[in-house]
């Protein structure tokens, strides 16, 4: 299986900040990676598919890049509306297999 | 539009067996792939399975010898049968449809597994 390693566990941001989180992964997964955000009980909502491609109606101050094994998660000035959990998930193989995700909050 | 939705018991008792269901709209079961995943409290995200478009199924190895998918295409339903049940089962179980990984998740349902 392909390991997801994800960074950081935490983070603490101030309204404005630029944010970025990363996934590892344990092998090539030719950018079928995508990230979610999930606030306090509710689903988690896809922002970004295969590395680079924003869900419609995600707002743009959220990005992705990466190749290989080394991914990011950029936001660009964070929101209030942003503070949730958010982790990534690699589609490359079976089994998917996901990061342990980020908390992020506001300073 | 595209919904997933999940249902069961909220409590099962040890060894028992859990059984939940998927109900879907606005898109067929012969056309993606549904897979569930869990998440136990305070811990990750877990693949349990899937069940293709065609209805082939694929399980966790993990979880394997006592896992079940099937599903009724007629009813737009996915089920999820798992016996033996232990209190490391606890958590959220979500169904997600397939499409460049998961675009749409259920809601989830939370399982307890306690006598």
């Amino acid at each position: 299986d392909i390991q997801m390693t994800q960074s950081p566990s935490f983070l603490s941001a101030t309204v404005g900040d630029r944010v970025t989180i990363n996934c590892k992964a344990s092998q090539n997964i030719n950018k079928y990676l995508n990230w979610y955000q999930q606030k306090l009980g509710e689903a988690p909502k896809r922002l970004i598919y295969n590395t680079n491609s924003l869900q419609t109606g995600i707002p743009s101050r959220f990005s992705g890049s990466g190749s290989g094994t080394d991914y990011t998660l950029t936001i660009s000035s964070l929101q209030p509306e942003d503070v949730a959990t958010y982790f990534c998930l690699q589609h490359n193989s079976g089994p998917y297999t996901f990061g342990a995700g980020t908390k992020l909050e506001l300073k | 539009q595209v919904q997933l939705k999940e249902s069961g018991p909220g409590l099962v008792q040890p060894s028992q067996t859990l059984s939940l269901t998927c109900t879907v709209s606005g898109f067929s079961l012969t056309s993606y792939n549904v897979h569930w995943v869990r998440q136990p409290p305070g811990k990750g995200l877990e693949w349990m399975g899937l069940i293709w478009s065609g209805g082939n199924t694929d399980y966790n190895s993990a979880l394997k010898p006592r896992l079940s998918i099937s599903r009724d295409t007629s009813k737009s339903q996915v089920f999820l049968t798992m016996n033996s049940l232990q209190t490391e089962d606890t958590g959220i179980y979500y169904c997600n449809r397939n499409y460049y990984g998961y675009d749409y998740w259920g809601q989830g349902v939370m399982v307890t597994v306690s006598s």
